[in-house]
C-alpha cells in the first residue's frame, strides 16, 4: 500500500516570512505527479502546486515552490513572502498508481501570524 | 468555466435512513472520484469512475455504499441504512482522465457535509 506521511501536524509563521512544509512518501513508481493541496477552514480543496516526477527542476508557483528529492521521495513545500490567506490545512498527495486514486497525508495545519 | 459542483451542500439524517449525494463534474472530465474526510484528517478514497464504469470500487467500506455514473457526467454516492459513523465531509473530484499527464491533476468540488443523528 502507498503510504505518506507529513511529520508536521501544525505550523505557524510570522506573516511576510518564509515556511516549509514536509511530506515523504513511499512509491515503486518511476514516473509520476505529485501535488500540494490546500484547504481552508470550511472551504474546498485547492491545488496549490503539481511536480512532475520526470522534472529536474522544481516546480514553482509565485510564492510556492516545492523542493523535490526523487531519491529520497521527499516533496515539501516552500511558501515565501506568507500571507493571512495561506492559513490552511496542506495536503500532500503522492503519486497516484495507475488506478489514479490519489492517497492524502494527514496534512499540517499552518496558521499565520499577523 | 465552471467548477466541480455538489449538492446538497449539507446533509442531516437519522440512522437507517437512505441518502443520495450528488456531484457534477467540470465539462468534459471523463474521470470522476468520490473521497471520504472525517473531521481532522486527509480524505480518503472511496470510488474512481472512468466514463461511465467504476474503474476502482476498492475504497467504499461495505456494501451499504454505492454510486453509479449512468451517463458518464453527474455522479450519484447512495448510502443505504446510514449509521452515525458515516457522518463525514463527502468530496468528489474530477480530470481530465487520461492514464498520466497533465490530466491526472484531480479538481475538487465544495462538499456535503453529512450528519447521521
Amino acid at each position: 500500500a502507498q503510504t505518506v506521511t507529513q511529520s508536521q501536524p501544525e505550523m505557524s509563521v510570522q506573516e511576510a516570512e518564509t515556511v516549509t512544509l514536509s511530506c515523504t512518501y513511499d512509491t515503486s513508481e518511476s514516473d509520476y505527479y505529485l501535488f500540494w493541496y490546500k484547504q481552508p477552514p470550511s472551504r474546498q480543496m485547492i491545488l496549490v502546486i503539481r511536480q512532475e516526477a520526470y522534472k529536474q527542476q522544481n516546480a514553482t508557483e509565485n510564492r510556492f515552490s516545492v523542493n523535490f528529492q526523487k531519491a529520497a521521495k521527499s516533496f515539501s513545500l516552500k511558501i515565501s513572502d506568507s500571507q493571512l490567506g495561506d492559513a490552511a490545512m496542506y495536503f500532500c498527495a503522492p503519486p497516484p498508481f495507475g488506478n489514479e486514486k490519489l492517497t492524502f497525508g494527514t496534512g499540517t495545519r499552518l496558521t499565520i501570524i499577523p | 468555466g465552471a467548477g466541480v459542483s455538489q449538492t446538497p451542500s449539507n446533509k442531516v439524517t437519522e440512522k437507517g435512513k437512505y441518502v443520495e449525494l450528488r456531484c457534477d463534474p467540470i465539462s468534459g472530465h471523463t474521470a470522476l472520484y468520490w473521497y471520504r474526510q472525517s473531521l481532522g484528517q486527509g480524505p480518503e478514497f472511496l470510488i474512481y469512475f472512468q466514463g461511465t464504469g467504476a474503474a476502482d470500487d476498492s475504497g467504499l467500506p461495505n456494501d451499504r455504499f454505492f454510486a453509479v455514473r449512468p451517463e458518464g457526467s453527474v455522479s450519484t454516492l447512495k448510502i443505504q441504512r446510514t449509521e452515525r459513523g458515516d457522518s463525514a465531509m463527502y468530496l468528489c473530484a474530477s480530470s481530465l482522465g487520461a492514464p498520466t499527464g497533465e490530466q491526472d491533476t484531480q479538481y475538487f468540488g465544495p462538499g456535503t457535509r453529512l450528519t447521521v443523528l
